[in-house]
């Protein structure tokens, strides 16, 4: 069965440092996302991304987020400078047309 | 108002129970109703979805129960087994699946063996 992939699944890095978050989605699929989730916490969306930009955006997405899709495969996140408070699971998700929203196994980040 | 709640926070049932978890919420724009399993270190996974024209759907051991008035929906897991042990999040979203997921709260959920 298909799969969303994820890399790497940890990542520690240092406050104020850039991070990529990688995500292969499945392969038909048209809407990509990201949603992150803190320890203990629900799931959050970050942002969705359709025919090659930006669908949707919540008030966690500011501008040290961005989202890119640099070849018909790969869908990555980057956060520019990191703060503490990003340390959380980031999940991508990805969906053909109105069908179910396929979570990747996730990227646990931790900033130091 | 794009809140969806979620209880209860964890549920500790005996194998062979009957699980319940319920959800709330206000905006009457939200028309896709999921609920999603998750397992430790794993990303969400789909378990079953609603949508609110129907009031009940059922796959296997699994339920959704949906009130549209009350703006309310609930899972109900019968025959409840140990594997089942998890954390379930009820999620809703507006115009269709394709629009961004609202997550409830979480419930841990624990079947005593």
């Amino acid at each position: 069965e298909p799969e969303v992939t994820q890399t790497p699944s940890h990542q520690v890095t240092q406050m104020g440092q850039e991070v990529i978050l990688r995500c292969v989605p499945i392969s038909n699929h048209l809407y990509f996302y990201w949603y992150r989730q803190i320890l203990g916490q629900k799931v959050e969306f970050l942002v969705s991304f359709y025919n090659n930009e930006i669908s949707e955006k919540s008030e966690i997405f500011d501008d040290q987020f961005s989202v890119e899709r640099p070849d018909g495969s790969n869908f990555t996140l980057k956060i520019r400078s990191t703060k503490l408070e990003d340390s959380a699971m980031y999940f991508c998700a990805s969906i053909w047309l109105q069908e179910t929203q396929y979570f990747g196994p996730g990227t646990r980040l931790l900033v130091l | 108002q794009q809140q969806v709640k979620q209880s209860p926070q964890s549920l500790i049932v005996q194998k062979g129970g009957i699980s319940i978890i319920n959800c709330a919420y206000e905006n009457t724009a939200f028309d896709y109703f999921p609920w999603y399993q998750q397992f430790p270190g794993k990303g969400p996974a789909l378990l079953i979805a609603i949508r609110p024209d129907v009031s009940e759907k059922k796959e296997g051991r699994f339920t959704i129960s949906f009130n549209k008035s009350a703006k309310q929906f609930s899972l109900h897991i019968m025959d409840s087994q140990p594997g089942d042990s998890a954390t379930y999040f009820c999620a809703a979203s507006p115009s269709g699946s394709a629009r961004q997921l609202t997550f409830g709260s979480g419930t841990q959920l624990t079947v005593l063996p």
